[in-house]
């Protein structure tokens, strides 16, 4: 069946440092996939996605790139801040155009210091 | 848009009574919605699907008739914990995907429930 593996956290860095969370996948067909943040006391936020091979998503700073080669959907920011702190989920969804369904991550918790 | 509401946003309830939830698209039309179990410190598991007008659709190992789920409509979905029990304690997310055909969900900011 279809899964996403991503780094076990927590992983606590210091502001301004560069970010990577390493996010895999296995699935059949081809996935659109999703990076989704959980601040403290909140639900999900899509933080961003991409539907196919070599598709970038951005938004706030985030980036990470579809790679199907790799199976892989890696999380990355310049330079983090202590606003980031959160818990970061990479899903995907294997089931094509109206298919909702989300396979996630088990998580990685971001704490950004001063 | 595509915001997505729950309400309560935390319950605490006595062991033996049933709670409900309910989970809103306030600015869109979603034909499914997903009811996920979040426990500390993990994952997401997804409990439960419901589609509008239809039984909702269990991962296996949930119980049916323990967590009953309601879609009545294209904007509102309900969960209830039957009977809830101190391991029912958990923090439960809804989900809905809008009727565009779009593969994207929007989540709820989630229920905190305790059961004592």
């Amino acid at each position: 069946g279809d899964s996403v593996t991503q780094m076990e956290g927590p992983v606590t860095l210091s502001e301004e440092a560069f970010l990577t969370i390493n996010c895999t996948y296995t699935a059949t067909g081809y996935p659109s996939l999703f990076w989704y943040v959980q601040y403290p006391g909140e639900g999900l936020q899509l933080l961003l996605k991409a539907t196919k091979a070599d598709d970038k998503g951005s938004n706030k700073g985030f980036e990470a790139t579809y790679r199907k080669e790799t199976t892989s959907f890696h999380l990355e920011k310049g330079s983090v801040q202590v606003s980031d702190s959160a818990v970061y989920f990479c899903a995907l969804s294997a089931g094509g155009a109206g298919s909702y369904q989300l396979t996630f991550g088990k998580g990685t918790k971001l704490s950004v210091i001063p | 848009g595509a915001v997505v509401s729950q309400h309560p946003s935390w319950v605490i309830c006595k062991s033996g009574t049933s709670v409900k939830i309910e989970c809103r698209s306030l600015d869109f039309q979603a034909t499914t919605m997903f009811w996920y179990r979040q426990f500390p410190k993990q994952s997401l598991m997804l409990m439960a699907t419901s589609n509008e007008g239809s039984k909702a659709t269990y991962e296996q190992g949930v119980e049916k008739d323990k967590f009953l789920i309601n879609h009545a409509s294209l904007t509102l979905s309900t969960l209830t914990v039957t009977s809830a029990h101190p391991e029912d304690s958990s923090f439960y997310i809804c989900s809905a995907g809008a009727t565009s055909g779009s593969s994207e969900q929007y989540f709820g900011p989630g229920t905190r429930l305790t059961v004592t």
